[in-house]
């Protein structure tokens, strides 16, 4: 069964601290995509960065950047140079094709 | 970016009625939408794949007849709660991947829905 487990439900940071949030998920297939959303208080899902699994190469987007091990099965998010507008609910995703499977979330706490 | 909206963004009703939720893709096209139910501090479950012209595909554990949904054209799918329950309330959320989007999905706002 394909898998997304984030181990830590709640993490707190340092305002312009960084911070690394865990995601290891399980699947068999060879060819897939990884995705970190934010869901801040109003409850809208926003992307914060995506993986190809088939790119080595690790995705940035500004000051967020993950470390992509894919025979490790890990998918982790470093968010350098925390803000407090970072604070939010973070979800690691993973699809073979289109259809999400959801980790159970990280309480992201940033603290002023 | 690509926008989706939902309507309303929440409700209120009685046990046994229905309730109709709308996604809309605003600037494009979505063949393909996706539900979830999202309940308090949980994530995200999926619940249905919402198929253009065709039938929806319902995940496990989910009641076809309970949670009818229809996607009438390119830009929009409707999820009916029918004889709504208390243990109905919840937040529900639809999505869209965008066509050469990467896989990428795009969510609406959500809908909270509860049911006295």
């Amino acid at each position: 069964a394909q898998t997304v487990t984030q181990s830590q439900p709640e993490m707190s940071v340092q305002e312009a601290e960084t911070v690394t949030l865990s995601c290891t998920y399980d699947t068999s297939e060879s060819d897939y995509y990884l995705f970190w959303y934010k869901q801040p208080p109003s409850r809208q899902m926003i992307l914060v960065i995506r993986q190809e699994a088939y790119k080595q190469q690790n995705a940035t987007e500004n000051r967020f950047s993950v470390n992509f091990q894919k025979a490790a099965k890990s998918f982790s998010l470093k968010i350098s140079d925390s803000q407090l507008g970072d604070a939010a609910m973070y979800f690691c995703a993973y699809t073979p094709r289109y259809k999400y499977i959801f980790g159970t979330g990280t309480r992201l706490k940033v603290l002023a | 970016g690509a926008v989706v909206s939902q309507h309303p963004s929440r409700v209120i009703c009685k046990s046994g009625t229905s309730v109709k939720i709308e996604c809309r893709s605003l600037d494009f096209q979505a063949t393909t939408m996706f539900w979830y139910r999202q309940f308090p501090k949980q994530s995200l479950m999926l619940m249905a794949t919402s198929n253009e012209g065709s039938k929806a595909t319902y995940e496990q554990g989910v009641e076809k007849d309970k949670f009818l949904i229809n996607h009438a054209s390119l830009t929009l799918s409707t999820l009916t709660v029918t004889s709504a329950h208390p243990e109905d309330s919840s937040f529900y959320i639809c999505s869209a991947p965008r066509a050469g989007g990467q896989e990428t999905q795009y969510f609406g706002p959500g809908t909270r829905l509860l049911v006295l």
